[in-house]
Parts: structure tokens; sequence; C-alpha cells
């Protein structure tokens, strides 16, 4: 299993512009998540997925859109980047009926915004 | 409401030594999971425990034990003999049972000197 994936590793943004973080697991979990971590903070949850087809915000949503199409993937779509989005992403997927499962992470997006 | 405090910021041993670190949770709820991740400076997260409310049994295991205590809302890590790897940040982590997401703590920066 390669567990989750997440692409690209690194990238900069000039402010304004928009790009997809891409998430993939292949553990069949039905919970995904994306978190962002700011330099010296813990993990603040942006979007999560309950399943195929549901997702709900989490605590920070504002300039980030998400879908769920399938089981594997759950792709971050920022819109019109600006300064305050440059962090480091993670996604996460658990396996749950409530959530309460431990979440394995991908290695995480630094992402900048210029 | 569900919040997590780590209040030790940053926290400097040296090998072999004993090290707690500290996690002070609050939540309203009476079922809820507490969890401890571990970051390495190459950055991606690794789960370490989870434990729930009802469960007050410490846990150790190898060089890690976990001390959960309700009485005080707290749920300390202690790393027994540090090593260099231990070097990382450490997350705690809550999700109460009414809650759709976990809400981490700020994080604390372990450094074990050789």
């Amino acid at each position: 299993n390669a567990g989750v994936t997440q692409t690209p590793k690194f990238r900069i943004l000039k402010i304004g512009q928009s790009m997809t973080l891409q998430c993939t697991q292949d553990m069949n979990h039905n919970y995904m998540y994306w978190y962002r971590q700011d330099p010296g903070m813990g993990l603040k949850l942006i979007y999560y997925s309950v399943g195929a087809g549901i997702t709900d915000k989490g605590e920070v949503p504002n300039g980030y859109n998400v879908s769920r199409s399938t089981t594997e993937d759950f792709p971050l779509r920022l819109e019109l980047a600006a300064p305050s989005q440059t962090s480091v992403y993670f996604c996460a997927s658990s396996y749950s009926t409530s959530g309460v499962n431990e979440q394995f992470f991908g290695p995480g997006t630094r992402l900048t915004v210029l | 409401a569900q919040k997590v405090t780590q209040a030790q910021t940053e926290i400097s041993v040296v090998e072999k030594e004993d090290v707690t670190l500290d996690c002070v949770y609050e939540t309203r709820d009476t079922t809820y999971y507490l969890f401890w991740y571990k970051q390495p400076p190459s950055g991606e997260l690794v789960f370490l425990i989870r434990r729930n409310s009802f469960d007050e049994q410490n846990e150790i295991s190898g060089r890690y034990s976990w001390n959960f205590q309700k009485s005080t809302s707290s749920f300390n890590f202690t790393i027994t003999a540090s090593q260099v790897v231990d070097s990382a940040v450490y997350f705690c982590a809550l999700k109460s049972g009414s809650a759709r997401q976990l809400t981490f703590g700020s994080g604390t920066q372990l450094t074990v000197l050789p």
C-alpha cells in the first residue's frame, strides 16, 4: 500500500492564481480530510469528507473548495490564491463509522503564495 | 467546543534523559478520544497512540508511555531514555464524541542532544 499520497510536494503561486492539490489513498478509507499547518502551529481542518459525494466544512474553509467523486481521491482547490494561504497542507484518511480511528497522513504539500 | 493545550513550546534534553510532554484537554462530552502524533523533521505525521475516555489505563510501548488522567484532563506522554531520533514535534489531539474533527494542540518541539 502506498497509503496517502499528495502531489505536488512544493509549489509557488502568484497572488490570484489557482491550483489543485491532489490527494489519493489506497486503503479504502471512507473518511478523508484536508488540514493546513502554519509555522509553529497545530493543524487546522479545512474540509473533510465522510464518503464519496459527501463533503463538509472544517474550521478554516474560506478560499478553498473540495470534491469527492471517488473513495480514493479528495482534491483541494484554491481559487484566487492569497499570501494568507501560504502553509503546509496535509491530506489524511481514516476508516471509521464515526471518524474516531487514527488518521493516516500524507507527506504534505508546501505552498507559498507570493 | 473542544480545546487542546500543549503549554511546552520547546523542550531540550540530553540523550538518555527521560522527558514528559504535557497535554491538557477540554471537552464537555463524556465520550472522547485522545491521540498523540509525531512529526519528525521530514514533515510527515506519524500516529503514536489513541485512547478513549472510558479507558484510563496507562499505556507503555517500548520507551514510550502515556498517562491519562480524567481528573486533571491530562494525557501526558513520557519518553524514557530519550534518543536523538526522538527529536520531533509532538502533537496531542482530541476528538469529542459529538465533533466531526480532530482538534490539535500547537505542538511541542522536542530536541534531544547527543
